[in-house]
């Protein structure tokens, strides 16, 4: 089935540590995106690309890093820089239309981060 | 910067009852809008969208929003919701200028439907 694939579902950290979610697409999607949800936040952008090797920072990039070397590859790191890190972290994908908007974001079951 | 605003963050609702959660928008150039549905314990999946032609778009399970531009809303209801409707509703909004692209959401009305 064609869809998006989040790994781990649930992780655990310590402090000071990096880790690295997975998200993987067989949508054949241009854009790629990673989200953060919290509770009465809704859900706010972190990084997002648009083709290959290519990428943009969201509106809270501080303290994440991601690389886009394959198009249906899109990981996001969490640094120890960033201060408040436990969260749930979506990513999605979408085409991309000939005016340049986005379509519809298809979105992956997410990842649940705790640092301890 | 464009933002997204949903000012119910929290309806309870008796099953039967109609329903309407509020979405404004504060960008003025050409825009799609969307609303997402988060049920318990299941991925985000889209209601429906707005990207042209008629303002009154129908979704799934009988829903609608009305895109209005001269108030930049896009108001989701539903004449008669169900028990089943409970779940966490965002809209999200795109904006783009032909060289960018850009997906804002709100921050979700949780939905509580009693029976």
């Amino acid at each position: 089935d064609g869809g998006i694939t989040q790994s781990p579902k649930y992780l655990f950290r310590k402090e000071g540590q990096n880790v690295t979610l997975s998200c993987e697409q067989n949508l054949n999607h241009d854009a790629m995106y990673w989200y953060r949800q919290d509770p009465g936040q809704g859900l706010r952008l972190i990084y997002y690309s648009q083709i290959v090797n290519d990428f943009q920072k969201g509106d809270i990039a501080e303290g994440y890093s991601v690389s886009r070397e394959k198009k249906e590859s899109f990981p996001l790191t969490v640094t120890s820089a960033q201060k408040n890190p436990t969260a749930f972290y979506l990513c999605a994908s979408s085409t991309i239309g000939l005016a340049g908007n986005t379509g519809e974001l298809f979105f992956g079951e997410g990842s649940r981060l705790t640092v301890l | 910067a464009q933002s997204v605003s949903q000012h119910n963050h929290h309806v309870i609702l008796s099953e039967a009852a109609s329903l309407e959660l509020g979405c404004n928008y504060s960008y003025g150039g050409t825009v799609n809008l969307f609303w997402y549905v988060q049920y318990p314990g299941q991925h985000l999946q889209l209601l429906l969208k707005y990207f042209s032609g008629d303002p009154l778009v129908k979704g799934i399970k009988g829903f609608e929003a009305e895109f209005i531009k001269s108030k930049f809303s896009f108001n989701l209801r539903k004449p008669s919701v169900q028990w089943s409707d409970t779940a966490e509703y965002f809209c999200a909004v795109n904006t783009y200028t032909g060289t960018a692209s850009k997906l804002t959401f709100g921050t979700g009305t949780r939905l509580q439907v009693t029976l």
